[in-house]
C-alpha cells in the first residue's frame, strides 16, 4: 500500500512565478491535508479537504494561495506570484474516516520543498 | 485560541536513559494527541497516538500519557537509543478529531549520545 505521494520533492521558482504542489493520499484516504513547515519550525496547518470540498482553509492566507481535491486526480496546492517568503517544506497528510465519525489518523508525505530565488 | 506548548526545544540523553517531551494545549474541546518524529529532509512520522477517552498508551519503548484536566500531555522514551535521535512534535486536534486541524508544538530535538 503505496503511502502518501507528493511530487515535485523540489521545486525551484522566480518571483512572480506560480507553483503548483500536487498530492495523492494512500489508498482508501478520502482526506487530504495541507502543513506548511519552515526551516526549525513546526508545521503549521493551512487547509483541509475531501474530495471536491474545502473543509477548513482557515490557515490558508487570503490571497495568491488555493487548494482543490477534485473527483479524479490529486490534490492540489497553487501558489500564485510567488514571493521569497513562500520559501518553505510543504506537506501534505491523508488519513480515512472511521465509522464513529471521527477522522483516522494523519500520515504525512515526503514533502515538497519549495526555493523561490 | 489554538495554541501547543512543547518543551523543552532541545534535549540530550545518554543511550539506554529515559526521555520526556511535555506539551500543553489550550482548546479544551482537543480530543486527539498525536506525536511524530522528524528525521532531517524526511516526512513527519507518526509513532504514537492517544485520544482523550484514556490516560495512558504505551507501545514497546514508548508511552504517552494525557491529563486533560491540566492539559497538558507527555512523550516518554525508554531505553534510548541513538536512532531515536530527531525532532519530535506534539500535536494536538483544534476543536474535536472531526475537524481535522493539527495544531503543533515546535518541536523538541533529541539527542541519544552513544
Amino acid at each position: 500500500n503505496a503511502g502518501v505521494m507528493q511530487n515535485p520533492r523540489h521545486l525551484v521558482r522566480r518571483r512572480g512565478q506560480e507553483a503548483r504542489l500536487r498530492c495523492s493520499p494512500m489508498k482508501g484516504h478520502s482526506h487530504v491535508y495541507w502543513y506548511r513547515q519552515l526551516p526549525e519550525e513546526g508545521l503549521k496547518f493551512m487547509v483541509y479537504l475531501q474530495k471536491e470540498n474545502i473543509i477548513d482553509e482557515s490557515g490558508m492566507p487570503k490571497e495568491r494561495f488555493s487548494a482543490e481535491f477534485p473527483k479524479e486526480g490529486p490534490s492540489i496546492l497553487r501558489i500564485q506570484q510567488v514571493v521569497r517568503g513562500d520559501s518553505a517544506a510543504y506537506f501534505c497528510a491523508s488519513s480515512p474516516a472511521k465509522r464513529t465519525g471521527a477522522l483516522g489518523p494523519q500520515h504525512f508525505g515526503d514533502g515538497t520543498r519549495l526555493s523561490i530565488l | 485560541g489554538e495554541n501547543v506548548e512543547q518543551h523543552p526545544s532541545t534535549l540530550s540523553v545518554q543511550e539506554g536513559d529515559s526521555a520526556v517531551i511535555k506539551c500543553t494545549y489550550s482548546d479544551s474541546a482537543s480530543n486527539y494527541f498525536p506525536w511524530y518524529k522528524q528525521e532531517l529532509g524526511k516526512r513527519p512520522q507518526l509513532i504514537i497516538d492517544i485520544r482523550s477517552n484514556v490516560g495512558e498508551k504505551k507501545d514497546q519503548r514508548i508511552a504517552v500519557t494525557l491529563n486533560k484536566t491540566a492539559k497538558h500531555f507527555s512523550l516518554h522514551i525508554t531505553e534510548t537509543q541513538p536512532e531515536d535521535s530527531a525532532v519530535y512534535f506534539c500535536a494536538a486536534t483544534y476543536g474535536s478529531s472531526n475537524t481535522g486541524k493539527l495544531i503543533f508544538g515546535q518541536g523538541t530535538t533529541l539527542q541519544v549520545k552513544p
